[in-house]
C-alpha cells in the first residue's frame, strides 16, 4: 500500500555538522511534500515545502531535495544548532486526492554540543 | 499570530467516561484534522473535515467522533473512553485551495485513560 517512512528512526550529529534526514515515499503521484518539525510537548511546525515538479528547495538553513527517480526525499540542516534538537516527519499530498497529507514516521535529531 | 488551540495541554480521565477534545482555529481555514500520535507509530488520522457539519473517517476512527458545528471549531469525542485511547491527540488545520495544503497544528493534549 501507499507509505511515507524514513530511513532512520535516530540521527546524532555534532553541534554546527550538517544534518540529512532523509525520507522513502512510495506513491509516485504524489505533487507535494512538506516537512514537520516537532520539538518535545509540542506540536509539529512547518519547516519547507516541494511540489513534485522541482528537485530542491532552499530556506534559511535548511534544503530539500527530491529525487522521483527513487522516490526520495531529503533534508538537509546546515550547521546543526542544538535548537534543531527534535523529531521530524515528512509528509506528502496528492492533489486528486484533496489536501489531506500522509505522514511519515518521523527521525529524532540529537544535536550534541 | 495564526493558531491552533486546544483546550487542554494534559487530561487524566476514567474508563468509560465520555471525553471532549475541543480544538480552535483562528485562520478562517476550510479544513480540520484530528490525529493521535503514538511511540513507534508516528501520526494516525482519526477524524477529518472539509466543511461545517461535514466529516469524514480517517484511518483510525473506532471509538471516536466528531462535531464541526462552526468553521472554526472541531471537537473530538471519545464516547466510552478505555485505557488504549491514552495518547498526544494533535488537532490541525489547513486552508484546503489548491496548492496550499500545509497543515497549522495545535501543542496537543495528553490524555491519559485510567
Amino acid at each position: 500500500g501507499e507509505s511515507v517512512g524514513l530511513h532512520l528512526p535516530t540521527l546524532s550529529v555534532q553541534e554546527g555538522d550538517n544534518s540529512i534526514i532523509n525520507c522513502a515515499y512510495s506513491n509516485s503521484a504524489s505533487d507535494y511534500f512538506i516537512w514537520y518539525k516537532q520539538e518535545s510537548g509540542k506540536g509539529p511546525q512547518f519547516i519547507i515545502d516541494i511540489r513534485s515538479n522541482m528537485d530542491k528547495r532552499q530556506g534559511q538553513r535548511v534544503t530539500v531535495l527530491l529525487n522521483k527517480t527513487v522516490k526520495h526525499l531529503s533534508l538537509q540542516i546546515a550547521a546543526t544548532q542544538p535548537g534543531d534538537s527534535a523529531v521530524y516527519f515528512c509528509a506528502e499530498v496528492r492533489e486528486t486526492s484533496g489536501s489531506r497529507l500522509t505522514f511519515g514516521e518521523g527521525t529524532q535529531l540529537t544535536v550534541n554540543p | 499570530d495564526v493558531k491552533v488551540t486546544q483546550s487542554s495541554r494534559y487530561l487524566v480521565k476514567r474508563t468509560g467516561e465520555k471525553v471532549f477534545l475541543e480544538c480552535v482555529q483562528d485562520m478562517d481555514h476550510e479544513n480540520m484534522f484530528w490525529y493521535r500520535q503514538d511511540p513507534g507509530l508516528g501520526l494516525r488520522l482519526i477524524y477529518f473535515s472539509y466543511d461545517v457539519k461535514m466529516k469524514e473517517k480517517g484511518d483510525i476512527p473506532e471509538g471516536y467522533s466528531v462535531s464541526r458545528e462552526k468553521k472554526e471549531r472541531f471537537s473530538l469525542i471519545l464516547e466510552s473512553a478505555s485505557t488504549n485511547q491514552t495518547s498526544m491527540y494533535l488537532c490541525a488545520s489547513s486552508f484546503g485551495g489548491q496548492g496550499l495544503y500545509g497543515y497549522t497544528f495545535g501543542s496537543g493534549t495528553r490524555l491519559t485513560v485510567v
